[in-house]
C-alpha cells in the first residue's frame, strides 16, 4: 500500500527549542492533516492544510502543504512541557476518493 | 459536546471469545471508521463506512466485522478473538473523505 514516511521516529529536546517535523511519499497528496496524541486518547487535529504551498498557523504551531504535493512540515516553535506526545501526518491521495493514510508518528519528549 | 465516543474503554478477552466495540458520534457525520493502533505501526484502519447500511474493508480487516445500522453508530465486532487483535482500538468520523477525521478517545483491547 501506499506510504508516508514521517521523520525524525522521536525527538528529545530542551524547553524552549524550536521543532520540525516532515512526512514525505512519492505519491502527491490532495490533502495534509496534522494530529497529536496524548498518552491514553485519541488523536486530536491540529492543523489541517488543502492547497499546495499553504502555510497555516496555529499558535506556535506552523504547518506548510509542500510545493510538490508529496511532502508537508510541522513546526512548533518554543517547545513546553505539554508539547510532549506522538504527532502523526495524515493525507489524502490524489485522485482518491479514499481514506486518509498515517505516517508512523513522531514521538516529542521536553525536557524542563 | 460528546464527539465521537466509543465503548468500553478498556476489555480483557480470552482466545476465543467475542465482543462488540461501540462507537457513537453526534456529528451527523456520513463517514466512520475503525482503526488499530499498535507499537511501531501507526494507525491501520480495519474498516469504514461512507454511510448508513454501508461498510468497506480497509488495510487490516481480516478477524473483523463492522455494521451501520444507524448513521450515529458504528459497530465493530470480533467473532473469535486471537492475541494479534490485541490492541488500541479507535473510532473515527468525518463529513466527507480525505476531510478531517475526529477521533474517538480509544478502546484498549487485550487478547489473552
Amino acid at each position: 500500500g501506499q506510504q508516508l514516511n514521517q521523520s525524525p521516529q522521536s525527538m528529545f529536546i530542551q524547553e524552549g527549542e524550536d521543532v520540525s517535523m516532515n512526512c514525505t511519499s512519492s505519491s502527491i497528496f490532495n490533502t495534509w492533516l496534522w494530529y497529536k496524541q496524548d498518552p491514553g486518547e485519541g488523536p486530536v487535529l491540529l492543523i489541517a492544510l488543502y492547497k499546495a504551498g499553504e502555510l497555516t498557523s496555529n499558535g506556535r504551531l506552523t504547518a506548510q502543504f509542500g510545493i510538490t504535493r508529496k511532502d508537508s512540515f510541522l513546526n512548533i516553535s518554543a517547545s513546553i512541557p505539554s508539547d510532549v506526545g506522538i504527532y502523526f501526518c495524515a493525507g489524502q491521495l490524489r485522485g482518491s476518493q479514499g481514506n486518509l493514510i498515517f505516517g508512523k508518528g513522531t514521538k516529542l519528549s521536553v525536557k524542563p | 459536546n460528546a464527539g465521537v465516543t466509543q465503548t468500553p474503554k478498556f476489555r480483557v478477552l480470552k482466545t476465543g471469545q467475542s465482543m462488540t466495540l461501540l462507537c457513537a458520534q453526534d456529528m451527523n457525520h456520513e463517514y466512520m471508521y475503525w482503526y488499530r493502533q499498535d507499537p511501531g505501526m501507526g494507525l491501520r484502519l480495519i474498516h469504514y463506512s461512507v454511510g448508513e447500511g454501508t461498510t468497506a474493508k480497509g488495510e487490516v480487516p481480516d478477524g473483523y466485522n463492522v455494521s451501520r445500522l444507524k448513521k450515529q453508530n458504528f459497530l465493530l465486532g470480533l467473532e473469535s478473538a486471537a492475541p494479534s487483535q490485541t490492541s488500541v482500538y479507535f473510532c473515527a468520523s468525518s463529513y466527507d473523505f480525505g476531510n478531517t477525521i475526529y477521533f474517538g478517545e480509544g478502546s484498549w483491547l487485550t487478547v489473552v
